[in-house]
């Protein structure tokens, strides 16, 4: 079955680096996602892209973030200059479309020292 | 904030039906009920949605009350993998909008 894949896994950064998550989305999807996951806490949304641009955004996607799709696959969330609470797991998921469920990857746990 | 409420936490008899209870009174009528668990910290995995309709797939069935104010996901056997938080959503379904995530139930499954 086709499966959302995120690189890396595990990923450890000094805090005021950039850093980049990479998501493989399922090939025939058209609409992608980012999440996180503080430990212990809820998922929360972050942003929506669709037609090579974002379509929602949540109050914690500042201009610290940003998302691309550099090519027919990947798609990206960067991290412009860490902070001790950008500390989470981050979900990257996909779907169709309209009456399509998202589905979900991995996640990438980010740590920042 | 979730749109949903649903009890913190359940626990289930391997083998038997793990009925999940989900209560969404302002339900709007263009939203569809959505099921996602979660095991341990990976990704949250799709389970099943719904409109007004009861619905069945291979892991689950979902039935929603009439009035639509309610729902209950339905696990026939459970077994030891089912252990998991189970979020119940309520969204529209345009292409782009997203899931809000509650708390969601843990759902214990004893041998």
């Amino acid at each position: 079955e086709p499966e959302v894949t995120q690189t890396p896994s595990h990923q450890v950064t000094q805090m005021g680096q950039e850093v980049i998550l990479r998501c493989v989305p399922i090939s025939n999807h058209l609409y992608f996602y980012w999440y996180r996951q503080i430990l212990g806490q809820k998922v929360e949304f972050l942003v929506s892209f669709y037609n090579n641009e974002i379509s929602e955004k949540s109050e914690i996607f500042d201009d610290q973030f940003s998302v691309e799709r550099p090519d027919g696959s990947n798609f990206t969330l960067k991290i412009r200059s860490t902070k001790l609470e950008d500390s989470a797991m981050y979900f990257c998921a996909s779907s169709d479309g309209y009456y399509q469920p998202q589905h979900f990857g991995d996640g990438t746990r980010l740590s920042i020292l | 904030d979730a749109k949903t409420t649903q009890p913190p936490s359940m626990d289930c008899a391997e083998g038997r039906a793990a009925n999940l209870p989900c209560n969404h009174s302002t339900i709007s009528g263009n939203e569809y009920v959505y099921w996602y668990r979660q095991i341990h910290s990976q990704g949250p995995q799709y389970i099943i949605h719904g409109l007004k309709n009861n619905e069945t797939n291979e892991m689950a069935s979902l039935i929603i009350t009439e009035d639509r104010k309610s729902s209950t996901l339905i696990l026939p056997h459970a077994t030891l993998r089912d252990t998991a938080v189970y979020y119940c959503i309520v969204r529209v379904d345009a292409g782009n909008t997203p899931l809000v995530f509650g708390k969601g139930t843990r759902l214990s499954v004893i041998a």
